[in-house]
């Protein structure tokens, strides 16, 4: 069964700062890894979706990376933003149509 | 286009209750997917449908069912409601469903709060 582990739980940091979001999976026969964030009380919010085939996935201040191998991947945030605070989750598809979550890094940036 | 939307957003029912939620998903996509997220257990997968057809189904208790109608629209009911249930229902689309490359799109979701 698919576990899907995300460390740090929470992360607090002043504005401007990079950071790394972590995403780990055990079963590494994945097809794609998707990056959402949510805000509180809200839905999830389509950040990247990377391929199997694919080793990184940028949209404007973020960029993804997927080492199959390894069993993880990793959100980096340049420059961070007061607006970038919100939960980040990632998910892993399985055989059954079905995405699995990990519990997701709180962060919060700070002014 | 327009996304995912789901109605209603808030929904109070009290024990013994049951619950109809819906989802409208994004224009083409056919394949539609339930998910329960409560503080405890995180994101929990409910059932996936595609073209009316279930294709897949959560550890969920038979309380909870859904269907998928021609216009790819969902709904899951819930009966006979227990405190346990109250949590956020997110619905989300994708334009197949094949695992192995479709971005899925998730919709506000619906807050049940069961009294």
């Amino acid at each position: 069964k698919q576990e899907v582990t995300q460390i740090p739980a929470a992360l607090s940091v002043p504005e401007g700062e990079n950071l790394v979001l972590n995403c780990s999976f055990t079963d590494s026969a994945i097809y794609n890894l998707q990056w959402f964030r949510q805000d509180p009380g809200k839905g999830l919010t389509s950040l990247l979706l990377i391929q199997s085939s694919q080793r990184e996935q940028t949209s404007g201040r973020l960029n993804a990376s997927l080492d199959k191998s390894s069993g993880r991947s990793t959100l980096y945030i340049a420059a961070s933003q007061p607006g970038d605070s919100a939960t980040y989750l990632c998910a892993v598809p399985n055989s059954g149509y079905a995405l699995n979550f990990g519990k997701g890094t709180s962060l919060l940036v700070t002014p | 286009k327009a996304g995912v939307t789901q109605t209603p957003r808030y929904l109070i029912k009290t024990r013994g209750q049951q619950v109809t939620l819906s989802c409208s998903p994004i224009s083409g996509h056919r394949s539609v997917s339930w998910y329960q997220q409560t503080p405890g257990q995180g994101l929990q997968f409910l059932f996936e449908y595609f073209s009316e057809t279930q294709r897949n189904k959560g550890n969920f208790p038979g309380r909870f069912s859904g269907r998928q109608f021609s216009n790819s629209r969902s709904e899951m009911n819930v009966s006979t409601l227990e405190l346990g249930d109250s949590a956020l229902y997110l619905c989300a689309s994708s334009f197949e469903g094949g695992w192995q490359y479709n971005e899925q799109f998730f919709g506000p979701g619906t807050r049940l709060t069961v009294l």
